[in-house]
């Protein structure tokens, strides 16, 4: 099966601690893109890659980072300098980049962050 | 301001109603696309709609956009219970804006049986 997977589903850490949300794909996608989502909100762009080793801020990339090392993955680190990390983050992929291509989801990874 | 506002945000109706969900945006698009989150899930694209067609259609689902009126609507025929969801529009920008996706903000449809 293609797809895109994220794990886990449900992370839970202390406030000051930094955290790793791991991000595949299977579907030979160039495009990755991390999101944040918070209640009854949106989706808002955390990060994006066009092509392996390249990576760029989306609109709220501040308290986060990313690396792109193998095509297939896109981990997020959500720092301690993040000020309010608790939200669902979603990964997606596509075969190129923005918005000509529809977008895969994984499932979601929900953090809290207490 | 938002460059993608759905409306209505929350929607109710019975099972085999239609329902109707809106999304006026700001900016010239190249697309809009359409995409469904059933609780907790991830993202699930429906339609891309481009920038040059004013109707698309698939299954149950009928898309218009009217780049005049910079406005699109998604029709849903003939409800189900399983069409429990939020919908969100997502407008790609013309390539002066990098043709970023921008997503709205969603409606919530809830169908009852």
């Amino acid at each position: 099966d293609g797809g895109i997977t994220q794990s886990p589903k449900y992370l839970f850490r202390k406030e000051g601690q930094n955290v790793t949300l791991s991000c595949e794909q299977n579907l030979n996608h160039d495009a990755m893109y991390w999101y944040r989502q918070d209640p009854g909100q949106g989706l808002r762009l955390i990060y994006y890659s066009q092509i392996v080793n390249d990576f760029q801020k989306g609109d709220i990339a501040e308290g986060y980072s990313v690396s792109r090392e193998k095509k297939e993955s896109f981990p997020l680190t959500v720092t301690s300098a993040q000020k309010n990390p608790t939200a669902f983050y979603l990964c997606a992929s596509s075969i190129g980049i923005w918005g000509d291509y529809e977008q895969y989801f994984g499932p979601g990874t929900r953090l809290t962050v207490t | 301001s938002q460059q993608g506002e759905e409306d209505p945000q929350a929607l109710s109706i019975q099972e085999g109603e239609n329902a109707t969900m809106n999304c006026s945006y700001k900016t010239s698009i190249n697309n809009l696309q359409w995409y469904r989150q059933n609780s907790g899930r991830g993202l699930v694209h429906l339609i891309l709609i481009r920038s040059n067609e004013r109707e698309k259609h698939s299954g149950r689902l009928r898309v218009t956009l009217d780049t005049s009126k910079k406005s699109s609507s998604l029709l849903i025929t003939a409800s189900r219970a399983a069409d429990t969801a939020s919908y969100f529009c997502a407008t790609a920008l013309g390539s002066s804006n990098t043709g970023k996706l921008i997503f709205g903000q969603g409606t919530t449809l809830q169908v009852k049986p």
